[in-house]
Parts: C-alpha cells; sequence; structure tokens
C-alpha cells in the first residue's frame, strides 16, 4: 500500500494568484498522477508526472495553466496559475499500485481550492 | 480514449433494501475498477475485474464484469448508513484511470 499526504489541506485564494499544491508519497513510484474533481462532478486526469521528464497533459489541460514538477520518486507538486472561480475545486495525486494480480490506485486525501 | 458512463447518478434507499450501480462502455474494456468515495474525502480502491463474466464478493458487495466486457455492475445487498458515498467505476488505461460519473448513494436509517 502506499500513504500519501498532500499539502496544503484547503485554501480560499484570490483570483489571478497562483497556489501551488505538494503531494509526498511514502516509496518510490514511477508515476503520479494529479486528478481535478469539481463541485458534485466525477474526478478528471490533468496529468501523468514522470521523474525526470515532462508531465504529459490530458487534453484540456496546458502546462502554461497546471505546471507540475517531479523532482524524485517520492514528491510532485501542481501549480494552479492565474487562478479564476472557475478553478475551484478539489485537486488530488494519485500513485499506482501494479503487480501480477492486478492493480489498483492509491488518492491523497486532496486539497480543496476555493478562488473568490 | 475509452470513455464509461455510469447509471444512476443519484440513488436514495431505506435501509435494508439493496442497490446495484452500472457502468457501460461503448468498447471493449481490459479492466474495470472500483472506487467508494466517502463524503469529505477521497477515492478508495474496492476491486478490479478482468475477466470476461468475472463475478467477484465482498461481504454484502457484489461486483460483476459483463461477458463482452462493456458493462460492469456493483450490487449492495440491505445496505447500511456506513456505505454513504460515490461509487465510481473507472477503467485503467496505463496508470490512468478514466472514471464514470459516479453515484451517489444516501441511505435513510
Amino acid at each position: 500500500s502506499a500513504v500519501i499526504s498532500q499539502k496544503p489541506s484547503r485554501d480560499i485564494c484570490q483570483r489571478g494568484t497562483s497556489l501551488t499544491i505538494q503531494c509526498q508519497v511514502d516509496s518510490q513510484v514511477t508515476m503520479m498522477f494529479w486528478y481535478r474533481q469539481q463541485p458534485g462532478q466525477s474526478l478528471t486526469l490533468i496529468a501523468t508526472a514522470n521523474q525526470g521528464s515532462e508531465a504529459t497533459y490530458e487534453s484540456g489541460f496546458v502546462i502554461d495553466k497546471f505546471p507540475i514538477s517531479r523532482p524524485n520518486l517520492t514528491f510532485s507538486t501542481l501549480t494552479v496559475s492565474n487562478m479564476s472561480p472557475e478553478d475551484s475545486s478539489i485537486y488530488l495525486c494519485s500513485v499506482e499500485d501494479s503487480n501480477r494480480w492486478g492493480s489498483k490506485q492509491y488518492f491523497g486525501p486532496g486539497t480543496r481550492l476555493t478562488v473568490t | 480514449g475509452q470513455q464509461v458512463m455510469q447509471i444512476p447518478q443519484y440513488q436514495h434507499v431505506q435501509e435494508g433494501e439493496d442497490f446495484t450501480t452500472y457502468c457501460n462502455s461503448s468498447t471493449t474494456l481490459s479492466n474495470i475498477q472500483w472506487y467508494k468515495q466517502r463524503p469529505g474525502g477521497h477515492p478508495v480502491f474496492l476491486i478490479q475485474l478482468v475477466k470476461s463474466g468475472e463475478v467477484k464478493k465482498q461481504k454484502r458487495l457484489t461486483f460483476q464484469f459483463g461477458e463482452a466486457k462493456k458493462n460492469s455492475s456493483l450490487h449492495i445487498t440491505a445496505t447500511q448508513t456506513t456505505d454513504v458515498g460515490t461509487y465510481f467505476c473507472g477503467h485503467n488505461q496505463g496508470g490512468k484511470l478514466i472514471f464514470g460519473q459516479g453515484t451517489e448513494l444516501s441511505v435513510k436509517p
């Protein structure tokens, strides 16, 4: 299993500012994933973060808006840039635990962002 | 990418009643995973299904993967208040999870 922590757990930010969310895993993992969950909605994958290379972004998400860092195998950051109220969401990081019997994902507790 | 559609969006049941949520895809899925998200919490892995026609049980929860591997269901027998939350199906594509819309279950005691 993997234990994931995120900082901050929640924040209220003004529009036009940026917030950096940190994700820490208690074990080394190749890929880390960042999701967004808008109020009352499902989770949408933002990007996949690999150590030593640029993140891979999903359709509708761009690096200028959501820059990601992955300095080592246990840590990643997601920045929400130039925020607007539409960015108010929960942001979650996750890692995959995969073996011969199958795979599962572990999620961090999430960062609840409110943009005013 | 492959999309999964999940119904219903909401389900309100009386404690003790059964509950079922369905997940459907227009294309064959290599796997289906199920997660539960309690109110205010994060998704927690329940199970993964990979075989055609597979049925797995976890206490009062029964998971099925269709013969054509295009649909799946989660059935809860005799719901309890602890079952409250949103249940998501998801398809794992090389580590990337594509989630269904989720079914929010509320249980009236």
